[in-house]
């Protein structure tokens, strides 16, 4: 069963903000949010990860509303090389077998020029 | 971010031979190794969990027969697509995990004809 929603595709212009949603409403208070993106005929990049705090890092901000049930990536200056398919997932454990990703449909980012 | 590396990259076999991919943790030891496939258009679809030292455990309605896991040593996991099938031809990708966040390789493409 698939933990969270994100709408199929979205587009925008090179050099402007990108703000990728994801819904989780049935989140637990001990899952966390992780962001992963893949490029065309790549595996899994890792992004940035949170639990009820916004949290940034140098590729990406995450925003966590109060509920904990909707997240937002936010890639501040989209490249071309953004274009990928960005992928939500909320797990629980950090280490060992419970730590397995489980990947939905994703979103995929066109970055137009 | 950690390197995972994946050998090879691409690999095209004949039906009902059997194929090799080898997934090393290249600057950390990685208890666990999760080995994913992916269908063109499709997400990543995991297949089976190893920790180190200890047998696989595949996920329903993988066969643990026909893709045989190793996890021999804290950098190398190998997985063995026995008898291929066109069937079998997918982009297969690794992650490995210290304990902490886990990590992607970059993916074999295998084409069984």
């Amino acid at each position: 069963d698939a933990k969270t929603t994100q709408p199929p595709s979205m587009d925008c212009a090179e050099g402007r903000a990108a703000n990728l949603p994801c819904n989780h409403s049935t989140i637990s208070g001990n899952e966390y949010v992780y962001w992963y993106r893949q490029i065309h005929s790549q595996g899994p990049q890792y992004i940035i990860h949170g639990l009820k705090n916004n949290e940034t890092n140098e590729m990406a901000s995450l925003i966590i509303t109060e509920d904990r049930k909707s997240s937002t990536l936010i890639l501040p200056h989209a490249t071309l090389r953004d274009t990928a398919v960005y992928y939500c997932i909320v797990r629980v454990a950090v280490s060992g077998a419970n730590s397995k990703l489980t990947f939905g449909k994703g979103i995929t980012l066109s970055v137009r020029p | 971010g950690a390197v995972v590396s994946q050998h090879p990259s691409r690999v095209i076999c004949k039906s009902g031979t059997s194929v090799k991919i080898e997934c090393r943790s290249l600057d950390f030891q990685a208890t666990t190794m999760f080995w994913y496939r992916q269908f063109p258009k499709k997400s990543l679809m995991l297949m089976a969990t190893s920790n180190e030292g200890s047998k696989a455990t595949y996920e329903q309605g993988v066969e643990k027969d026909k893709f045989l896991i190793n996890h021999a040593s804290l950098t190398l996991s190998t997985l063995t697509v026995t008898s291929a099938h066109p069937e079998d031809s997918s982009f297969y990708i690794c992650s490995a995990s210290g304990g902490g966040e886990q990590y992607f390789g970059p993916g074999t493409r295998l084409t069984v004809t």
